[in-house]
């Protein structure tokens, strides 16, 4: 069926280290979206992405979609505290918003 | 402009009763998605809605559960006969209708937090 794989599923950092999340689809996605949701909190919707290779940047974080649209990631450059949660991507199937099951980002200050 | 709300935040049920789940989508959107997520898990689609009608529900247990949402009101979550292993964190998603263009973002409520004693 489909899938969205994330991996990896926990990252432990050093505040001010770099973080990485990769995203991949079982087939090609027409567009890709990227979730965060703080602990206990919910998800909340950080960027779309609709073009094959396109690149985003929100601040210190860059998100990539891949040239054959099956693939993507996040990038977190100098991680802060406040960059702890769990960063999850989403993949449109038919009808469906499949979601991956989410790389847990913790920071140690 | 609120949010997607969801009511009760937290629910406690004992085993065999009935859980009711409700979800108010933003105004003006008329789509509606239900997400369960275990502790530490991913979210796991559920079901799709429109008004008036499941558009999928292939993430749906095919026993004791079911979804509506109504013409008037809020989107429901029905779980019968609650069982232990139903504990979980329920969350609604709205969105917007769209065309032929790309599906856009879903905003989530709080989320229940069900717990089956």
């Amino acid at each position: 069926g489909q899938q969205v794989m994330q991996i990896p599923q926990y990252q432990h950092v050093q505040e001010g280290e770099d973080f990485t999340t990769y995203c991949n689809s079982s087939t090609t996605l027409s567009n890709i979206q990227w979730y965060k949701q703080r602990p206990g909190g919910h998800p909340v919707f950080l960027i779309q992405l609709v073009k094959s290779g396109e690149v985003k940047k929100q601040k210190r974080l860059t998100f990539q979609f891949g040239e054959a649209k099956k693939n993507s990631s996040l990038h977190i450059t100098a991680t802060q505290t406040t960059d702890v949660g769990t960063y999850f991507c989403a993949g449109e199937y038919g009808n469906k918003l499949v979601f991956g099951a989410g790389t847990i980002l913790r920071v140690k200050s | 402009n609120a949010g997607v709300m969801q009511n009760p935040r937290h629910l406690v049920r004992r085993r065999g009763q009935e859980a009711r789940l409700r979800c108010s989508p933003m105004k003006g959107h008329s789509h509606v998605y239900w997400y369960r997520q275990l502790p530490e898990e991913g979210l796991k689609f559920m079901v799709y809605l429109q008004k008036e009608n499941i558009i999928d529900e292939s993430g749906m247990p095919k026993e004791r559960f079911s979804a509506e949402f109504p013409k008037e009101g809020p989107s429901i979550l029905r779980i019968q006969q609650v069982v232990r292993g139903d504990s979980a964190a329920y969350f609604c998603a709205s969105s917007p209708s769209y065309g032929q263009g790309a599906r856009p973002e879903a905003f989530f409520g709080q989320g229940t937090r069900l717990t089956v004693v």
